[in-house]
């Protein structure tokens, strides 16, 4: 079972360019969630999405975007890079969503030089 | 507004020493739950209680144990006899319950982290 899978696991990128993270789940939940990580701050929640279709925006949304067309697939658009987005990306998802436990992938780490 | 307040940023203790990760919180709701997440080095979080705000008896699991004090708005975490393996950061986070949206954002505290030397 391989839970939450997240890729690339480290990144790099020039100032203006663009990614997009890729963030898929087995588990067949109907939320998932997007959480950026800085040093010493906690998560932050960018966006989340209910069910496929439905999107919406947590704390941090600019400079993302998201898409939810399938269950499992949950990717995280960066457009325009900027050294501010530097951090530590989580993907995560959860069943009938909070407050049920969530589910997080390893990580992917971002820089943007 | 909710929040979480980790005032432990580092801990360090000696292998076998019993050690307490604080965790203090601010919501209004009157239903409410606490959820306590390790992050080990390998960077992957995982979850390891949840607890809502009707229930203040403590758990025991293993080696932890949590302790929810309603009174003074904690959810505390203690290590029995640590172990190399449970040095990581340990997030506390708070969710509500809506009845009005379909989701409840999850309140991370900013982590403390842990490290348990041989």
């Amino acid at each position: 079972n391989a839970g939450v899978t997240q890729t690339p696991k480290f990144r790099i990128l020039k100032i203006g360019q663009s990614m997009t993270l890729q963030c898929t789940q087995d588990m067949n939940h109907n939320y998932m969630y997007w959480y950026r990580q800085d040093p010493g701050m906690g998560l932050k929640l960018i966006y989340y999405s209910v069910g496929a279709g439905i999107t919406d925006k947590g704390e941090v949304p600019n400079g993302y975007n998201v898409s939810r067309s399938t269950t499992e697939d949950f990717p995280l658009r960066l457009e325009l890079a900027a050294p501010s987005q530097t951090s530590v990306y989580f993907c995560a998802s959860s069943y009938v969503g909070v407050p049920r436990e969530q589910y997080f992938g390893p990580g992917t780490r971002l820089t943007v030089t | 507004a909710q929040k979480v307040t980790q005032a432990q940023t580092e801990i360090s203790v000696v292998e076998k020493e019993d050690v307490t990760l604080d965790c203090v919180y601010e919501t209004r709701d009157t239903t409410y739950y606490l959820f306590w997440y390790k992050q080990p080095p390998s960077g992957e979080l995982v979850f390891l209680i949840r607890r809502n705000s009707f229930d203040e008896q403590n758990e025991i699991s293993g080696r932890y144990s949590w302790n929810f004090q309603k009174s003074t708005s904690s959810f505390n975490f203690t290590i029995t006899a640590s172990q190399v393996v449970d040095s990581a950061v340990y997030f506390c986070a708070l969710s509500g319950v809506s009845t009005k949206t379909s989701y409840d954002k999850v309140i991370f505290g900013p982590g403390t982290s842990l490290s348990v030397i041989p």
